[in-house]
């Protein structure tokens, strides 16, 4: 298995800025997903997080507000700009594509409060 | 568009019991359907995975039965206790690098 480390675990932030998150696995993985958790409900993907390319976003998600980077196998950054409350979230990686083949791992989650 | 569709929402049982959580998919090029247990403040753990060659798979007191020409998977908690209360989450992809859909989560809550 992976293990995922992501920063920061939990913030609270003001609205009309922006918050990076990052995502860093332990092992080089083929796959990086970004999903948000809205309180209560199920994950929804963001985008596919491409190695040194950009990446794919869902319908309902764009660059401008999403921007991602995957400069390498083993991490990713998401930054959730021009925050609104209703950005409030948690924001969870997911990689996947070891030689275990179909196994997708999840790390703990960043916990987004925009006041 | 739904692809995953997951039931009951909640469901509540005694300690003991069998709570038994149902999903039913739409594409059938899926071919890997995990579940998920999620604790509040905690991401999403594997559980228990399946491959549609397969019609039933066991680990420890966690079941998947998996019946392919009705697209349905079904997870199963024997003996299940006051700490297996969580929320449980279906998904479901295609081999390659393709991401997880999730069916919308099942709160379970098993009294003492």
């Amino acid at each position: 298995s992976a293990v995922i480390s992501q920063k920061p675990s939990r913030d609270i932030c003001q609205r009309g800025t922006s918050l990076t998150i990052q995502c860093q696995v332990d092992s080089q993985v083929t796959m990086m997903f970004w999903y948000r958790q809205q309180p209560g409900q199920s994950l929804t993907l963001i985008a596919t997080a491409n190695q040194g390319s950009e990446a794919t976003y869902e319908s309902g998600f764009v660059i401008d507000k999403f921007p991602i980077s995957r400069p390498n196998l083993t991490f990713s950054t998401l930054t959730v700009s021009n925050l609104s409350p209703e950005d409030s979230s948690i924001y969870l990686c997911s990689v996947g594509g070891f030689s275990s083949g179909n196994t997708i791992y999840f790390g703990e989650g960043s916990w987004l409060t925009v006041v | 568009q739904q692809q995953v569709k997951q039931s009951p929402q909640s469901l509540i049982v005694q300690k003991g019991g069998i709570p038994i959580i149902n999903c039913a998919y739409e594409n059938t090029a899926f071919d890997y359907f995990p579940w998920y247990q999620q604790f509040p403040g905690k991401g999403p753990a594997l559980l228990i995975a399946i491959r549609p060659d397969v019609s039933e798979k066991k680990e420890g007191r966690f079941t998947i039965s998996f019946n392919k020409s009705a697209k349905q998977f079904s997870l199963h908690i024997m003996d299940s206790q006051p700490g297996d209360s969580a929320t449980y989450f279906c998904a479901a992809r295609n081999s390659g690098n393709t991401p997880l859909v999730f069916g919308k989560g099942t709160r379970l809550s098993v009294i003492a």
